[in-house]
């Protein structure tokens, strides 16, 4: 079963607002990580925030995390029609294995 | 550098026939492993590889899917007696310890339809 949850299932905004994508989780983690995809296709890695971390920027990127929750959320400043793309939450457990989840479907119009 | 490859990008089949899929990872990065993605959700974990050990197939669904890793690089997924519901994209990715995590780095995956 999925580890993370990702709320919203789809967000559509105009080009040049911020975009938030939130991600739940259930059990304890050593980090947690945000990917994008585009297209069905292969993933890409954005962000990795720790578990000791609660904010951490890159870009126009800013994650944070609340471990008391077990929730993280994804910040997109400034959006562009580039962002449109699905985005997956991602949890490590210490080992290499990552848990996926469902994906927030992010669509950006002109 | 190259990145992770996949082979074929599309594959057709007709239900009953067996598929092999490959998977070329980034040169030295000793993990490898699996996914499923249906249409419009999330990454199913299928497998996953860690150097010499044995490896995780915790999310294989079935009996009919097998997956190598020979010499430690190349992988293929094979799925045998194909059935409708194997449909999916199917992406590999490889990772490699990068300080305190690890980072995948995916292929462009494998769409399969299975008619």
């Amino acid at each position: 079963s999925q580890q993370g949850e990702e709320d919203p299932q789809a967000l559509s905004i105009q080009e040049g607002e911020n975009a938030t994508m939130n991600c739940s989780y259930k059990t304890s983690i050593n980090n947690l990580q945000w990917y994008r995809q585009n297209s069905g296709r292969g993933l890409v890695h954005l962000i990795l925030i720790r578990s000791n971390e609660r904010e951490k920027h890159s870009g126009r990127l800013r994650v944070t995390l609340d471990t008391s929750k077990k929730s993280s959320s994804l910040l997109i400043t400034a959006s562009r029609a580039a962002d449109t793309a699905s985005y997956f939450c991602a949890t490590g457990q210490g080992a290499q294995k990552l848990v996926f989840g469902q994906g927030t479907r992010l669509t950006i119009n002109p | 550098g190259a990145g992770v490859s996949q082979s074929p990008s599309n594959k057709v089949t007709e239900k009953g026939k067996d598929v092999e899929l490959r998977c070329d990872p980034i040169s030295g990065h000793t993990a490898l492993y699996w996914y499923r993605q249906s249409l419009g959700q999330g990454l199913e974990f299928l497998i996953y590889f860690q150097g010499n050990s044995a490896p995780d197939k915790s999310g294989l669904p079935s009996d009919r899917f097998s997956a190598e890793r020979t010499g430690g690089s190349v992988s293929t997924l094979t799925i045998q007696r194909t059935q409708q519901e194997d449909s999916a994209v199917y992406l590999c990715a490889s990772s490699r310890r990068q300080g305190d995590h690890y980072e995948q780095y995916f292929g462009p995956g494998t769409r399969l339809t299975v008619t």
